[in-house]
């Protein structure tokens, strides 16, 4: 069974820019959680989608949003990039098939974005 | 709002050496309690994932006990080897909704040889 898949890989955009980055969850995955990694403020929740609504919204400013799509495949967006969007950004989908509360997390390798 | 800590932020042992890496949150009413390794510049990879009725979760040389009342988490491995050196992060799921998790900012492990 193939694992998440997000890209790209790699991405340096410039300050203003905008961006979107993708993630294909593990096949019959219908829940797609987005989390923010940096150094200094750990692994950090920005939003997670489950059959093509937004369930959970973490503290983040508006630049930032996402959607969900009819295949389960999730895409999230940053406009008016900052320096300190600068991170590792990681997609993890889980099943919920039979609970929500008890299904592991599962995370693809992130987008490194650079912001210059 | 949920805060998870781990300690200690780095750990060295020597190759055999049974191990013991803590997590402690602050808001008893979690749903699950998740266990993960991250390696330099991967994402995570899911190693034991504890339900809030659970005490602890097994896989292989790793122990994962959740103490829903004292608010800690502990991740026991045995008999340590090389190629358990990454960094360990637990995870707090909480929250009205499904979905959310809270992370520390790991432990992590170096095993010498």
């Amino acid at each position: 069974k193939a694992g998440v898949t997000q890209t790209p890989r790699y991405l340096i955009k410039t300050r203003g820019q905008q961006v979107t980055l993708s993630c294909s969850p593990i096949s019959g995955h219908r829940s797609v959680s987005w989390y923010q990694q940096t150094p200094g403020q750990g692994l950090q929740f920005l939003f997670e989608y489950f059959s093509e609504t937004q369930r959970n919204k973490g503290n983040f400013p508006g630049r930032f949003s996402g959607r969900q799509f009819s295949n389960s495949r999730s895409e999230m967006n940053v406009s008016t990039l900052e320096l300190g969007d600068s991170a590792l950004y990681l997609c993890a989908s889980s099943s919920d098939s039979r609970s929500p509360y008890n299904s592991p997390l599962h995370f693809g390798n992130g987008t490194r974005l650079t912001v210059t | 709002k949920q805060e998870v800590t781990q300690i200690p932020a780095a750990l060295s042992v020597p190759e055999g050496e049974n191990l013991v890496l803590n997590c402690s949150f602050t808001d008893s009413a979690i749903y699950n309690l998740q266990w993960f390794r991250q390696d330099p510049g991967k994402g995570l990879t899911s190693l034991l994932l504890i339900q809030s009725s659970q005490r602890e979760q097994t896989s292989g040389r790793l122990n994962a006990s959740l103490d829903k009342s004292s608010g800690r988490s502990t991740l026991y491995i045995a008999a340590s080897q090389p190629g358990d050196s990454a960094t360990y992060l637990c995870a707090a799921g909480s929250g009205t909704n499904a979905g959310k998790s809270t992370f520390g900012d790991g432990t992590t492990l170096t095993v010498k040889p």
